[in-house]
């Protein structure tokens, strides 16, 4: 599986902040990228997913922008909260009509500072 | 609606034992997928199950490592003579059939934590 890659390793934002994650992505054949919320000790949550199709998705205080050309894509979390505090991955898979095993970024320690 | 189930959460074993580790999807899912997580690493596919068939185990390691999903009961990743670098977090999770609103997404369960020691 390519690889994706995240960026930053870790990053600290004040209460009330915008925090952004960036991925970049090598394989042309990924077709779904979904990003994941994983607090210590539990396993990773689906937070919000994307297709090629569209631009941006937005759900809540929580945004994908995905640029297909560039083969980037970034998650924003607007009005950033202590309890948003957790490790994030951006994940991708292709879509060939069937379910594929995701290839995941490497994980951002997002803390949010009060 | 019960999510995915993993056990044990926590499983020590000595280098030369076998671990085996249980996933049961969720209900209604008939689709298993399963991962290892090493610290400070994001999560690596291992391999993806269907009811009594492995549909891709490009991840996982030649020897030592298999994967079942029976028609009856848990998927179980199976792990024989571990040694100290089998160490990590190992992920179950599954998605829903072919054709489900959310076919493509994955549920995850909590976990194994392996230990070898």
């Amino acid at each position: 599986q390519q690889q994706v890659k995240q960026s930053p390793q870790s990053l600290i934002v004040q209460k009330g902040g915008i925090s952004i994650i960036n991925c970049a992505y090598e394989n042309t054949a990924f077709d779904y990228f979904p990003w994941y919320q994983q607090f210590p000790g539990k396993g990773p949550a689906l937070l919000i997913a994307i297709r090629p199709d569209v631009s941006e998705k937005k759900e809540g205080r929580f945004t994908i922008s995905f640029n297909k050309s560039a083969k980037q894509f970034s998650l924003h979390i607007m009005d950033s909260q202590p309890g948003d505090s957790a490790t994030y991955f951006c994940a991708a898979s292709p879509w060939g009509g069937g379910a594929d095993g995701l290839t995941f970024g490497k994980g951002t320690h997002l803390i949010i500072q009060p | 609606n019960a999510g995915v189930m993993q056990n044990p959460r926590h499983l020590v074993r000595r280098r030369g034992q076998e671990a085996r580790l249980r996933c049961s999807p969720m209900k209604g899912h008939s689709h298993v997928y399963w991962y290892r997580q090493l610290p400070e690493e994001g999560l690596k596919f291992m391999v993806y199950l269907q009811k009594e068939n492995i549909i891709d185990e490009s991840g996982m390691p030649k020897e030592r490592f298999s994967a079942e999903f029976p028609k009856e009961g848990p998927s179980i990743l199976r792990i024989q003579q571990v040694v100290r670098g089998d160490s990590a977090a190992y992920f179950c999770a599954s998605s829903p059939r072919l054709g489900a609103e959310d076919q493509e997404t994955q549920y995850f369960g909590p976990g194994t934590r392996l230990l070898v020691l």
